[in-house]
């Protein structure tokens, strides 16, 4: 079943304790992208990669890391995570990188940050 | 970067239909549009995608005006199980190699029986 994947679901952490969520996409594709989403604030990209070892910074990439060094996994790191970071997660990919490319989505994580 | 506009809610009855407006005035030439839905707690998915004029699947149809800086989702005779939040996606019309998408806020439909 052609699947994005993201683990953990849940997580509960203190401020400062570096933390990575993975993602992992079993459908060859070469975009991977990472959303935030929060209420009134509709989906805002963190992270894309338009393929391994090629990534940059979409809307609000301040206190994350990614790394893309297999073609199928994408994780986000925040090596230092605030308060302000407690949100839903989101990890996409598709085939490319045009807004024609359908996006594939995976079914979230949500952080909390104490 | 660009950016999409829409209504933050809508409410329907049942079997009404639903025209959903989204404004992207800077669309790229190159770009598509494309709606997704969103289930609480779930991640969106895909239901539509047009470049110009119409486009209709099983689900919904989609409407874009010659000038491309707006389209209109609009949904037949919803139900129940349309109650969700509905995006609009355009790429960034400033992208000269960067391939950053923008999602808008969304429009919050909620069907009532």
């Amino acid at each position: 079943e052609a699947q994005v994947t993201q683990n953990p679901r849940y997580l509960i952490t203190v401020t400062g304790k570096k933390l990575t969520v993975t993602c992992s996409q079993n459908m060859n594709h070469e975009y991977m992208s990472w959303y935030r989403q929060d209420p009134g604030l509709g989906l805002r990209q963190i992270y894309y990669s338009m393929n391994v070892e090629v990534t940059d910074k979409g809307d609000v990439p301040e206190g994350y890391k990614v790394s893309r060094k297999e073609k199928r996994n994408f994780p986000l790191i925040l090596e230092s995570p605030s308060p302000n970071q407690t949100s839903l997660y989101f990890c996409a990919s598709s085939e490319g990188a045009f807004s024609s490319y359908e996006q594939y989505f995976g079914p979230g994580t949500r952080l909390t940050v104490t | 970067l660009a950016k999409t506009t829409q209504p933050i809610s809508m409410d329907s009855y049942e079997g009404q239909e639903v025209n959903i407006t989204c404004s992207h005035n800077n669309i790229a030439t190159n770009d598509y549009i494309t709606w997704y839905q969103q289930f609480p707690s779930q991640g969106p998915r895909f239901i539509i995608q047009g470049y110009k004029t119409k486009v209709t699947n099983e689900v919904a149809s989609l409407f874009i005006p010659a000038d491309r800086k707006s389209s209109t989702l609009s949904l037949p005779r919803v139900s129940l199980s349309d109650t969700a939040v509905y995006y609009c996606l355009v790429g960034d019309p400033q992208d000269t190699g960067r391939r950053a998408l923008t999602f808008g806020s969304g429009t919050r439909l909620q069907v009532q029986p």
